[in-house]
């Protein structure tokens, strides 16, 4: 199985700060990687799909990069809205599989 | 507008079995893979099993495998999970999803239902 780790787990920022999320995977996958947001007694939220496609809705303020095995999301300018638990997750190759989440707490 | 709403949770004995049902709306089931994803309180997300848009095709996570069987009825847009030979580690929320074009991410999330296994 294609294992999934994210850094930081835990992150503190201010509104209006830059933060980037990493997210690096166990072998290759390509570009084949998704992020989520999730906010507590929610569903998951899908933010970017093939590293770095914004899906429809999703503010410009958040970005995504990477491919092979590191990969990363990055919010410009955090918002009250964007403090949440954010995943990434592989689509390479079944068992799909998650990180463990990074949660973004305010400052 | 696209909706995914799950039904069939609640407290079941461990060795007990517990069917997932999930009722789509607002778009054409029949097209689209279909997941279930899990989330045991306080902890990250867990994939649970997918299954093709005819339900010729389907994967399960190890932990599940030989246990769950996802099924779907395309005639009434809905999604199944039977859970059988229960565990306290299969507690969690259950979520079912949309795959993208099968693509592989999901774009459309149900609200999810709680199973918790407990004597």
């Amino acid at each position: 199985d294609i294992q999934m780790t994210q850094s930081p787990s835990t992150l503190s920022a201010s509104v209006g700060d830059r933060v980037t999320i990493t997210c690096r995977a166990s072998q290759s996958i390509s570009r084949w990687l998704a992020w989520y947001q999730q906010k507590p007694g929610k569903a998951p939220k899908l933010l970017m799909y093939e590293a770095s496609n914004l899906e429809g809705g999703v503010p410009s303020r958040f970005s995504g990069s990477g491919s092979g095995t590191e990969f990363s999301l990055t919010i410009s300018s955090l918002q009250p809205d964007d403090f949440a638990t954010y995943y990434c997750q592989q689509y390479r190759t079944y068992p799909y599989t998650f990180g463990q989440g990074a949660k973004l707490e305010i400052k | 507008q696209v909706q995914l709403v799950e039904s069939g949770g609640g407290v079941v004995q461990p060795g007990r079995s517990l069917r997932l049902s999930c009722t789509v709306s607002g778009f054409i089931f029949n097209t689209y893979a279909m997941h279930w994803v899990r989330q045991a309180p306080g902890k990250g997300l867990e994939w649970v099993a997918v299954i093709s848009y005819d339900g010729t095709s389907k994967y399960y996570a190890d932990s599940v495998k030989g246990r769950f069987t996802i099924s779907r009825d395309n005639s009434k847009n809905t999604l199944f999970l039977q859970m059988n030979s229960l565990r306290a580690e299969d507690t969690a929320v259950y979520y079912c999803a949309r795959d993208q074009l099968t693509a592989g991410y999901f774009d459309y999330w149900g609200q999810g239902t709680l199973v918790t296994v407990s004597s």
